[in-house]
């Protein structure tokens, strides 16, 4: 089966910085997504990595390390709006997505 | 263009009733994805699929489920005798064929109440 941890919760100040952390063990690899997840609404793709280092777009930047099966999404000057449920998903074939149980982040003023 | 678009938004229905959600994707999205999302978790493969059809069904609970998808685009989830447990929010989701980082965009949900 899949296993996809990642934190329950984090609380952060409005204008820090937070990383959220996910560590997986599936039987395949094919590419690493994390969504943002507002409260009753879709899953939005934030970022994609499938290669080992750093993508960074933005204030948001996501790191992957497949050898020690983990990533982490890194939110910059944190604002109220990115008050989320932020979900890490893997792809271990060809389409299929496997996601963890979400971390949900409270940004505080 | 139009993101993919889920109707009812909300369904509640009686146990042992059947009930049919509808899901639109992005338009030229071959694939189509549904995932069940149970409070506190994160969405639950159901199934994939390619055109119209049906290229992983291997997440479906049981056979009181069947989705279709016969003209390549619209897809309905079927769910027969449904149970309380049956109770979550149903996402749609669509993304572009062949390799490569193919992110699948979400639709908003049908939130299905069995009572």
């Amino acid at each position: 089966g899949q296993n996809i941890d990642q934190p329950t919760e984090m609380t952060a100040t409005e204008g820090a910085i937070v990383q959220i952390n996910c560590t997986y063990q599936t039987s395949g690899f094919n590419g690493l997504f994390w969504y943002q997840q507002h409260a009753g609404e879709a899953p939005t793709f934030l970022s994609y990595n499938v290669l080992d280092g750093l993508e960074e777009k933005g204030r948001f930047s996501s790191f992957l390390s497949r050898s020690k099966g983990y990533s982490y999404l890194l939110l910059k000057e944190l604002q109220m709006k990115d008050s989320a449920s932020y979900l890490c998903a893997v792809r271990d074939g060809d389409y299929k997505l496997s996601f963890g149980a979400g971390t949900t982040v409270t940004v505080r003023a | 263009g139009a993101g993919v678009s889920q109707t009812p938004s909300n369904k509640v229905t009686e146990k042992g009733k059947y009930v049919e959600l509808r899901c639109d994707p992005i338009s030229g999205h071959t694939a189509l994805y549904w995932y069940r999302q149970s409070l506190g978790q994160g969405p639950e493969f159901l199934i994939y699929f390619q055109g119209t059809g049906a290229a992983d069904d291997s997440g479906l609970p049981n056979d009181r489920f069947f989705a279709v998808r016969p003209e390549g685009s619209v897809s309905t989830l079927k769910i027969q005798r449904t149970e309380r447990g049956d109770s979550a929010v149903y996402l749609c989701a669509s993304s572009l064929g062949g390799s490569g980082r193919k992110e699948q965009m979400f639709g908003p949900g049908t939130r299905l109440t069995v009572l």
